[in-house]
């Protein structure tokens, strides 16, 4: 069974402040997902990642993978304040179908 | 072009009532998926269709949840005899095929009181 772990959890920083979220998942799968969500609000899609060594940047958010230690990570570039919100990773088993995804870290940034 | 969307947004009941969610996925997906997300917490797989058909409903936590997609375009969740439990927000996703990245709807939000 597919399972898939954040940390930390919750994550308050100063803007301006750089710091990684890690999520780990328990068996292999073919392509790792990171959504934020708002408060209230849907997921909204951020990264899709393929294949390992695979790194996507956008904006002040950078996302890597390493398949083989089962490991994503996001990393966040000197945070402002509207990069608040909840970030999820997900896994999707190798059928191709359901996505697990991670319990999120809910992110703060403070002015 | 349109997203997917999802009706009522919110939706309170009573214990033991009956309820309807419909998803209206992106023209074209041949893939949809419902997620519960309760409060907290990350979603949680419920149901996946592959055209018209369930190709996986594992998640779907007992048999009083029960969902159809007749035309392999619309789909409706059915909850029977609902449980102050099932409170959650009901997320649907498509995708262009079982491999591509799946897009969220905006969720129902069910209360159960």
């Amino acid at each position: 069974e597919l399972k898939v772990e954040q940390n930390p959890l919750f994550l308050s920083m100063q803007e301006g402040k750089n710091y990684t979220i890690y999520c780990n998942y328990s068996t292999t799968s073919d392509r790792l997902y990171w959504y934020r969500q708002d408060p209230g609000k849907s997921l909204e899609s951020l990264f899709v990642l393929l294949s390992n060594g695979a790194v996507k940047q956008e904006g002040r958010l950078m996302a890597s993978l390493d398949t083989k230690a089962r490991l994503s990570t996001l990393h966040i570039t000197a945070a402002v304040h509207d990069l608040s919100a909840t970030y999820f990773c997900a896994a999707n088993n190798n059928a191709g179908n359901m996505l697990t995804f991670g319990g999120g870290t809910r992110l703060m940034v403070k002015p | 072009g349109a997203g997917v969307s999802q009706t009522p947004s919110n939706k309170v009941t009573e214990k033991g009532k009956y309820v309807e969610l419909r998803c209206d996925p992106i023209s074209g997906h041949t893939a949809l998926y419902w997620y519960r997300q309760s409060l907290g917490q990350g979603p949680e797989f419920l149901i996946y269709f592959q055209g018209t058909g369930a190709a996986d409903d594992s998640g779907l936590p007992n048999d009083r949840f029960f969902a159809v997609r007749p035309e392999g375009s619309v789909s409706t969740l059915k909850i029977q005899r609902t449980e102050r439990g099932d409170s959650a927000v009901y997320l649907c996703a498509s995708s262009q095929d079982r491999s591509y990245e799946q897009y969220f709807g905006p969720g129902t939000r069910l209360t159960v009181t």
